[in-house]
């Protein structure tokens, strides 16, 4: 099975920082690498597929790149709504997938 | 649009079996090359996929739950239903459906039913 690890497991940043998610996996998965948000009491929602495409509807200030084993998930400018969990997926296994454990991202 | 719904018991004894059904609106389960999955979060902690049915028919288990886990479809209701035997206080959580594309990432949930495993 493929193995995820995600850092910082939480973080605590101001309104406009720029804020960096790391994922990583423990055997190649290419580019088969998702990032999705998740709020208290909500299902998750999908903001990057396939390691570095936008997700329709979601704002342009989240970006996603990476391959192999080690993809990020990068907000340019962090805004009040996007404070969240945020957790990677890998879909190389598919349908079989792993999550990743999570990264908290809290208000400074 | 395509919309999912979650239904079944709140509450299931230690032992039990816990069943739960999705309701699937705005796509035809068997019409369209989907893994129609589910997907898990105990209280606090991460996600866990538990097993998808692929609009053929075919059917996919997470290895650590296969042995008591069964995901099976009604087209004739356009919904698919998960089984999971032999519960214990662990298989707690919010359980939630959600399809696939090939490429395996999921775009669209459900909205999610917690599912409490107590005496």
């Amino acid at each position: 099975d493929v193995q995820m690890t995600q850092s910082p497991s939480s973080l605590s940043a101001s309104v406009g920082d720029r804020v960096t998610i790391t994922c990583r996996t423990s055997q190649t998965v290419s580019s088969n690498l998702n990032w999705y948000q998740q709020k208290p009491g909500k299902a998750p929602k999908l903001l990057i597929y396939t390691a570095s495409n936008l997700q329709t509807g979601v704002p342009s200030r989240f970006s996603g790149s990476g391959s192999a084993t080690h993809f990020t998930l990068t907000i340019s400018s962090l805004q009040p709504e996007d404070f969240a969990t945020y957790y990677c997926q890998q879909s190389y296994s598919t349908p079989g997938s792993t999550f990743g454990p999570g990264t908290k991202v809290e208000i400074k | 649009q395509l919309q999912l719904q979650e239904s079944g018991p709140g509450l299931v004894k230690p032992s039990e079996t816990l069943s739960l059904t999705c309701t699937v609106s705005g796509d035809s389960i068997n019409g369209s090359p989907y893994y129609w999955g589910w997907i898990r979060q105990p209280p606090g902690k991460g996600l866990e996929w538990i097993g998808s049915l692929y609009y053929s028919g075919n059917t996919y288990y997470n290895s650590s739950l296969e042995s008591r886990v069964s995901i099976s479809v009604d087209t004739s209701k356009n919904q698919f239903s998960l089984k999971l035997t032999s519960v214990t206080a662990a298989d707690t959580a919010v359980y939630y459906c959600a399809p696939a594309p090939v490429t395996g990432y999921y775009p669209v949930w459900g909205q999610g039913i917690l599912v409490t495993v107590s005496s």
